[in-house]
């Protein structure tokens, strides 16, 4: 099957700072990535819409400048989060689509767990 | 607006049958997924449905109507390891997905 491998899977950074969270897709080529954000107890929330080699759609309310995304092949997407703060302590989680599959599932990442101190 | 509900939270006895159920209301349709979760990790995929009618895969099965905008996940012949969190997920017109909050599954012996 698909899979989608994460890296870190877990980081700890000091408020002001900036984090770079990779996503892969290992056995298949995405032609559009996502990337969502979970707080505890509540659902995903989709934060972005990454598609090789053009720039990323981001959902109201999220900061394009503070969450920065690269999507330069087809199977590499990476979200940089700028000067970190406790409030962006969250879970990541990114998913990737196959390329011309627009109907078919998501296949998720592990998940990063990025806690600001 | 989209809106998907589901309930919050369901408990339900090992090796019992339990039913989520989940409504939608979105800008177009293009397939409802289910999703598993379990506490810490990422969303696993249970089941997509497009057309309507029952898809069975081994202990758990989903339900679609679409004129109604309501699915169900059964899950049969509980197990411990199912008690998690179940999202329900509608692809729109723009083959975005519209999450649901997801039902948390409590399962007890």
């Amino acid at each position: 099957g698909a899979v989608v491998s994460q890296h870190p899977s877990w980081v700890i950074c000091k408020s002001g700072t900036s984090v770079k969270i990779e996503c892969r897709s290992l056995d298949f080529q995405a032609t559009t990535m996502f990337w969502y954000r979970q707080f505890p107890k509540q659902s995903l929330m989709l934060m972005a819409t990454s598609n090789e080699g053009s720039k990323a759609t981001y959902e109201q309310g999220v900061e394009k400048d503070k969450f920065l995304i690269n999507h330069a092949s087809l199977t590499l997407s990476t979200l940089t989060v700028t000067s970190a703060h406790p409030e962006d302590s969250s879970f990541y989680i990114c998913s990737a689509r196959e390329v011309g599959l627009a109907s078919s599932e998501q296949y998720f990442g592990p998940g990063t767990r990025l806690t600001v101190t | 607006g989209q809106n998907i509900d589901q309930p919050t939270e369901m408990t339900a006895t090992e090796g019992a049958i339990v039913q989520i159920n989940c409504t939608y209301q979105t800008s177009g349709f293009n397939g409802l997924f289910w999703y598993q979760q379990h506490a810490g990790e990422a969303p696993t995929f249970l089941s997509y449905n497009v057309l309507d009618g029952l898809e069975e895969k081994g202990r758990f099965s989903s339900f679609l109507s679409r004129s109604k905008g309501y699915s169900y996940l059964l899950l049969k012949e509980l197990q411990m390891k199912d008690s998690a969190s179940y999202l329900c997920a509608v692809l729109d017109s723009n083959y975005q997905l519209i999450w649901g909050a997801g039902t948390k599954l409590i399962i007890k012996p």
